[in-house]
């Protein structure tokens, strides 16, 4: 069964710090991995990630996936206190049946002033 | 032990068709939900039931209409199908009371994959 974990559950900050969420996983015939952030209601997309060693960046964000370990991290360097929320991981995996995804269970960041 | 369950995982059906998508959450939570996925990975969310109450309708038509029978329930349907509605289905849940740490956490069901011929 497809498995995607995040670490650490929850994380407190202060502004201006630089975070690193982790996020492993196993999947069956890997198609992408993507990052949502969600806040009040629903997550909003942050980036999709296929290729091994390429990094997404938006902003403060960035993004990079390793195919051969399993695992992506998501970056956030001089946090701000509306970078506080909980971060998805997704995968993307295929079988039978089409393309599914599979979520972790999220990291809560808390950026204080 | 799921903490949030939907079924079923895979739907295909015609055109046309009526059909359902059952989720339940044995977390005690008060708020559930309804999201969308398409085909660029976007989660868009649908429908959010509180205490029984529609809280959130984003522009869904209305040929979705959520049904709740009871808190720890939250059934989708679906009526005249349409190939456009070929898509994801992931149902979530939160504990919404204020003042919880955990309010807006969301725990997300496995998802249903709808596929309309």
């Amino acid at each position: 069964e497809d498995k995607v974990v995040q670490s650490p559950l929850s994380l407190v900050v202060h502004e201006g710090d630089t975070v690193t969420l982790n996020c492993s996983y196993e999947v069956t015939n890997f198609r992408s991995l993507l990052w949502y952030k969600q806040e009040k209601k629903a997550p909003t997309f942050l980036f999709m990630l296929t290729s091994s060693g390429i990094e997404k960046k938006s902003g403060r964000l960035s993004s990079i996936l390793d195919k051969k370990e399993l695992f992506s991290i998501l970056n956030i360097t001089a946090t701000q206190t509306g970078d506080s929320a909980i971060y998805l991981c997704a995968v993307e995996g295929k079988n039978n049946a089409g393309n599914m995804l599979t979520f972790g269970g999220g990291t809560r960041l808390m950026v204080k002033p | 032990d799921t903490a949030v369950s939907q079924t079923p995982k895979y739907l295909v059906t015609q055109m046309g068709n009526d059909k359902s998508i059952k989720c339940e959450q044995n977390l005690g939570h008060d708020t559930m939900y309804w999201y969308k996925q398409d085909s660029k990975k976007f989660l868009k969310i649908m429908f959010s039931y509180n205490n029984k109450e529609l809280i959130i309708n984003e522009t869904v038509p209305n040929r979705f209409s959520p049904k709740s029978p009871d808190k720890a329930h939250l059934n989708l349907h679906i009526n005249s199908l349409e190939l456009g509605d070929s898509a994801v289905y992931f149902c979530a849940s939160s504990a919404s009371q204020p003042g919880l740490a955990s309010s807006y956490e969301q725990y997300f069901g496995p998802g249903t994959r709808l596929t309309v011929t």
